[in-house]
């Protein structure tokens, strides 16, 4: 089973600043990687697959990169609907896995 | 609207049975891989099950398998979770998800149900 880590686990930051997350696999996925937001009382959101695809309707601000074992989802300017918990997903073998996920906090 | 509405949780008894349903609206959930995921009170996520779109592919997790089943009905535009002789660590709320696939043949889980808590207590 591909073990997936994510760091940090919780990131604080104003309006308008860039976040940075990660994650990372514990084989290489290729970009069999996708990133959902979700927020309290809700279902997970997708908002990229593929490593870097954004999903239908996700704004640009949010970004991915990355492939193999290590990835990258950057929100480039955080608003403040950005304050959720981002999970990673690799789907490149079977059991699928998820990232423990990172706490985004807007001050 | 493109939706999946669940219904069928609730609390039962270690050893119990519940069936949840996934009803698809706006599309048809038999020209789709349909996955069930669930999270559990410390906010992980776990997925449990597949099926494919023909049904001739099913996949579970080895924290289910041989407890849960998977199963659709294709008038009704569903699908099922058959889940038997349930632990306490099978309290979760549970996700069905629609695998959906991309012009560039690219999958990823895209539609989500609202989720339906199971709650495993005596």
């Amino acid at each position: 089973e591909i073990v997936v880590t994510q760091s940090p686990a919780t990131l604080s930051l104003s309006p308008g600043e860039r976040a940075t997350l990660s994650c990372r696999a514990s084989e290489r996925v290729g970009t069999s990687l996708a990133w959902y937001q979700q927020k309290p009382g809700q279902a997970p959101r997708l908002l990229l697959y593929d490593a870097y695809t954004r999903a239908t309707g996700i704004p640009v601000r949010f970004s991915g990169s990355g492939s193999g074992t290590d990835f990258t989802l950057t929100i480039s300017s955080l608003e403040p609907e950005d304050s959720a918990i981002y999970f990673c997903l690799q789907r490149f073998s079977w059991p699928r896995t998820f990232g423990p996920g990172t706490k985004v906090e807007i001050k | 609207e493109v939706q999946l509405v669940q219904s069928g949780g609730g609390l039962v008894q270690p050893g119990g049975s519940l069936r949840l349903s996934c009803s698809a609206s706006g599309f048809s959930a038999n020209r789709f891989n349909m996955n069930w995921v669930r999270q559990f009170p410390g906010r992980e996520l776990e997925w449990i099950a597949h099926m494919s779109k023909s049904g001739a592919d099913i996949l579970y997790a080895n924290s289910v398998k041989g407890r849960f089943a998977l199963s659709r009905d294709s008038v009704r535009n569903s699908v099922y979770l058959q889940m038997n002789k349930l632990r306490d660590e099978d309290t979760a709320l549970y996700f069905c998800a629609r695998d959906s696939q991309d012009a560039a043949g690219y999958y990823a889980f895209d539609i989500w149900g609202q989720g339906v808590q199971v709650t495993v207590s005596s």
